[in-house]
């Protein structure tokens, strides 16, 4: 299984700043995402994260609000730009293991990243 | 698109008593679903899943859920709840047709009285 750690676990911002968010797997993994969720709510994705080129958003995030940056198979990171309370979420990492030939297909999830933007 | 639903908010059962947490899906190719558990402040946890094969898929912790092509449904199940099983239960889907994005349902929030 993956092992995800997120940096920072949380913090407090305020508004107009930009807050980076990093993800690292301990191993090198296919694919790796971000999502967002409110505490105790569902998952929204936000965007697959891909190596060495641009992300893939999902519709209602652009890349100018959430830049994302994948150097490499174990890394990857998410800018929360020009914050609002609206942004205010717990932002998660996360990565698909496919394994040889598709052998384990899992998906694991980072710890979380809670952000309040003030 | 692919898209989850979960019927129930909140779902209550007496420890000891079978408990069943829905799930109906859908998606334009053969579906991939999944359980996840998130405890109180802590990360996401796969529970199971189900690809190919069995109908029935038995997961952690003495879960397991039936698939069912023809109601669309995956259904979370156990036969005996523990008052440690109460958590937000997350069904998810993912369409097999050359994309990797999983949606997730609204979740539903298990709670196991004593």
């Amino acid at each position: 299984s993956a092992v995800i750690s997120q940096k920072p676990s949380r913090d407090i911002c305020q508004r107009g700043t930009s807050l980076t968010i990093q993800c690292q797997v301990d191993s090198q993994v296919t694919m790796m995402f971000w999502y967002r969720q409110q505490p105790g709510q569902s998952l929204t994705l936000i965007a697959t994260a891909n190596q060495g080129s641009e992300a893939t958003y999902e519709s209602g995030f652009v890349i100018d609000k959430f830049p994302i940056s994948r150097p490499n198979l174990t890394f990857s990171t998410l800018t929360v730009s020009n914050m609002s309370p609206e942004d205010s979420s717990i932002y998660l990492c996360s990565v698909l293991d496919l394994g040889q030939g598709g052998s384990t297909d899992t998906q694991y999830f980072g710890p979380g990243t809670r952000l309040t933007v003030l | 698109a692919q898209s989850v639903a979960q019927p129930e908010d909140q779902v209550n059962v007496a420890e000891g008593n079978p408990l069943t947490v829905k799930c109906t899906y859908s998606v334009s190719g053969n579906p991939y679903l999944f359980w996840y558990v998130q405890y109180p402040n802590r990360g996401l946890q796969f529970l199971l899943k189900y690809i190919t094969g069995d109908n029935l898929v038995k997961g952690s912790y003495g879960f397991e859920a039936e698939f069912n092509k023809s109601q669309t449904s995956f259904h979370l199940k156990k036969p005996s709840a523990l008052v440690s099983d109460s958590a937000l239960y997350f069904c998810a889907v993912r369409d097999n047709t050359g994309g990797f994005k999983t949606i997730f349902g609204a979740g539903t929030r298990l709670f196991v009285k004593a």
